[in-house]
């Protein structure tokens, strides 16, 4: 399967811990994002990488996320002291300069915060 | 605010008939437009878009057309099966950077 890939799948933790979320895009593809989508929402841009540099960041982003992409390939999303409020599935796509705009996503990680 | 707006939260159709699904935006920076279906427990999956120096742009089934003048466009699937049962969200980029913006999503079903 070359499509996005996304681990864990599911995680659940308690408020106050950190959790880690990994993403790996369809290979070549020097675009990768980050959304957020809680229930009867659609997906809410987080954060966008192009290479291994971070280029644009959302105001939802708080200071308790933090992304990476280091070798421009895969990336992470770290939520740290986790709250109720960051339960969401969070989705990650990619895409690559000069074919469009279309981003392609993943499954997704569904974040439950207890 | 919610730049993107999808105001009908279910649409449901017959087999063989067409389904139109509508979406609507306030920001006239926005210079690209897309549809995506989500099936439960997956994530979207591009379907069609359009650019805004564009009126209509056609796939097999599935036509999307954007009137600038009312900031609004349309999915047209003609005709509607089945497996078309799933979310759709209209998402918009704006001309200064590659973040989507989506609305809430209509969720279609299409009876047999």
């Amino acid at each position: 399967d070359t499509g996005v890939s996304q681990n864990p799948r599911h995680k659940i933790t308690k408020r106050g811990q950190n959790v880690t979320f990994r993403c790996d895009p369809i290979s070549e593809h020097n675009r990768l994002y980050w959304y957020r989508q809680t229930l009867g929402q659609g997906p809410e841009f987080l954060t966008y990488f192009q290479n291994e540099a971070q280029l644009e960041k959302s105001r939802l982003l708080s200071d308790r996320f933090s992304a990476e992409r280091p070798k421009g390939s895969f990336s992470t999303l770290e939520i740290q002291r986790t709250e109720q409020g960051d339960s969401a599935m969070y989705l990650c796509a990619s895409s690559l300069s000069g074919t469009g705009y279309e981003q392609y996503f993943g499954p997704g990680t569904r974040l439950t915060v207890t | 605010d919610q730049q993107v707006k999808q105001n009908s939260p279910s649409l449901s159709v017959q087999e063989g008939r067409i389904s139109i699904l509508n979406c609507d935006y306030t920001n006239s920076m926005f210079d690209y437009f897309l549809w995506y279906k989500k099936y439960p427990a997956e994530g979207p999956t591009f379907l069609i878009s359009i650019s805004s120096i564009k009126d209509k742009n056609e796939d097999g089934r599935f036509t999307v057309f954007l009137n600038k003048s009312a900031k609004h466009l349309s999915l047209h699937i003609v005709p509607s099966q089945p497996g078309d049962s799933a979310v759709y969200f209209c998402a918009a980029k704006g001309n200064s950077g590659y973040a989507l913006n989506f609305g809430k999503g209509t969720s279609l079903l299409v009876t047999p």
